[in-house]
C-alpha cells in the first residue's frame, strides 16, 4: 500500500505565480517529512523539511505547511521560476524505525511557464 | 565540497548475471542509503548501512545485498539478474543518524537488463 500519496500527476503554473503541491500520508509513525526535487537524468536535490512538531517551515520562496490532523503536507513555492520546472517528491521517516528509510510519494511534474 | 559519487552512471546486463554498484558519500558522512527507482513503483527503499553495519532492510528479495567499508564507501550487489531489476538505482548519503540531516542523492546507476 502507498503510504505517501501525490495524487497530482501534473501542475502548470505561470511565472511569478504560486505553486502548491500536495501530499497525503496514511502511517500515524511518520514524524518528519522532506521534500525533494529531481531534475532529469540527476539525483533528488533536498529541498526542505519539517518536522511533526511543527506546522510550518519556511527557507526563502519555499514554504512546507503541515495539518498532522489531516495528515496532509504541502509545499509552497513563492514566486514561481522557469528553473522551478522538475519533479517534487514528497517523503517521510517514521520515527519508530530508522531514519534511514525515506518513504517516497510517487512525485508531481511541476512546469512553470514563462 | 564534492557530492555524492555513483558508479558506473550506466550498465547493460543479461538476465541471470550478477552486478555491483558503487558509491561514495560526501566526505565525512557515515550514513548510505541505497533506493530504486523504476517507473512503476517510484522510489523504494533497500536498505541502509551506518558505520559498516546494516541498520534497516526494504522488502527486496535477497538477491540484493549491500556492504559497507570502513572509508564510509558502499556498494550494493544484485544477483541472478531478472528483467523487473531494470531500474536506476541510487544512492543516498548523510553525516549522522537525526532526521534533520537529510539525505543527498547521487545521480544513480541506471541499469538496464536485456
Amino acid at each position: 500500500d502507498q503510504q505517501v500519496k501525490q495524487n497530482s500527476p501534473s501542475l502548470s503554473v505561470q511565472e511569478g505565480r504560486i505553486s502548491i503541491l500536495n501530499c497525503d500520508y496514511t502511517n500515524s509513525m511518520f514524524d518528519y517529512f522532506l521534500w525533494y526535487k529531481k531534475y532529469p537524468a540527476e539525483g533528488p536535490t533536498f529541498l526542505i523539511s519539517i518536522s511533526s512538531i511543527k506546522d510550518k517551515n519556511e527557507d526563502g520562496r519555499f514554504t512546507v505547511f503541515l495539518n498532522k490532523s489531516a495528515k496532509h503536507l504541502s509545499l509552497h513555492i513563492v514566486p514561481s521560476q522557469p528553473g522551478d520546472s522538475a519533479v517534487y517528491f514528497c517523503a517521510a521517516y517514521d520515527g519508530g524505525t530508522s531514519y534511514g528509510k525515506l518513504t517516497f510519494g510517487q512525485g508531481t511534474i511541476l512546469t512553470v511557464h514563462p | 565540497k564534492a557530492g555524492v559519487t555513483q558508479t558506473p552512471r550506466y550498465l547493460i546486463k543479461t538476465r541471470g548475471q550478477q552486478v555491483t554498484l558503487s558509491c561514495s558519500p560526501i566526505s565525512g558522512h557515515r550514513s548510505v542509503s541505497w533506493y530504486q527507482q523504476t517507473p512503476g513503483q517510484g522510489l523504494q527503499f533497500l536498505f541502509e548501512y551506518f558505520s559498516e553495519t546494516q541498520r534497516n532492510k526494504g522488502n527486496f528479495p535477497g538477491r540484493f545485498s549491500g556492504r559497507q567499508f570502513s572509508n564510509s564507501r558502499s556498494e550494493m550487489n544484485v544477483s541472478t539478474l531478472e528483467l523487473g531489476d531494470s531500474a536506476l538505482y541510487l544512492c543516498a548519503s548523510r553525516a549522522g543518524t537525526s532526521p534533520n540531516q537529510p539525505q543527498h542523492f547521487g545521480d544513480g546507476t541506471r541499469l538496464s537488463i536485456l
